[in-house]
């Protein structure tokens, strides 16, 4: 089985802080994705990367950036925590190549981020 | 632009019952279409997907989809719901041309009341 980890479940920080939030998957996939989901508005793409020391913006890339130096690792950064970034943060994997196998993506547990 | 419409925030339906989650798309080309669902305190977890072939697809827990292309409508069915199938379901789709991401719908909230 597919298994996407997230660092950390849980996360507080404070206001300005910058903040990683580190993904790990173990199948080799060539794609990772970094949504936000909050209650009425779903799932929102950031980033996301194709490949290693590749990214790509998502749809609210505004005060995020994103690292992936390794293949099986995917960080997203906040360089300053503010409060309207207080939300769930879903990591997600997928292979590519096939049209039938890409697109299945394989979800992270989630990080649940405040910012106080 | 690809976009996704979940028409219902929330469904209600009896155990025992059949239940429908609405989804409807708009996309450039061919659609790939996918359901996910979200258990509390979970991560997205995958129940099918239409590629291309019968319109009619099988995924997991006893759920299937119906892929409508007059309709543009990807809509989420199982005979007999059951108390443990609620949950957080989101409708997917990109299209069939280039490599650009999935794009989720704003998910609908199933409650399954016994």
């Amino acid at each position: 089985d597919v298994k996407v980890t997230q660092s950390s479940r849980y996360l507080v920080k404070r206001t300005g802080e910058k903040v990683f939030l580190e993904c790990v998957q173990d199948m080799d996939h060539e794609n990772m994705f970094w949504y936000r989901q909050d209650p009425g508005l779903g799932l929102r793409l950031i980033y996301f990367s194709y490949d290693v020391k590749m990214k790509e913006k998502g749809d609210i890339p505004e005060g995020y950036s994103v690292s992936r130096e390794k293949k099986e690792r995917f960080s997203l950064i906040l360089e300053s925590a503010s409060t309207n970034q207080t939300s769930m943060y879903l990591c997600a994997s997928a292979e590519a190549g096939l049209a039938e196998s890409t697109d299945t993506q394989y979800f992270g547990p989630g990080t649940r981020l405040t910012v106080l | 632009a690809q976009s996704v419409a979940q028409p219902e925030d929330q469904v209600n339906v009896a155990e025992g019952n059949p239940l429908t989650v609405k989804c409807t798309y708009s996309v450039s080309g061919n659609p790939y279409l996918f359901w996910y669902v979200q258990y509390p305190n979970r991560g997205l977890q995958f129940l099918l997907k239409y590629i291309t072939g019968d319109n009619l697809v099988k995924g997991s827990y006893g759920f299937e989809a119906e892929f409508n292309k007059s309709q543009t409508s990807f809509h989420l069915k199982k005979p007999s719901a059951l108390v443990s199938d609620s949950a957080l379901y989101f409708c997917a789709v990109r299209g069939n041309s280039g490599n650009t991401p999935l794009v989720f719908g704003k998910g609908t909230r199933l409650s399954v009341i016994a």
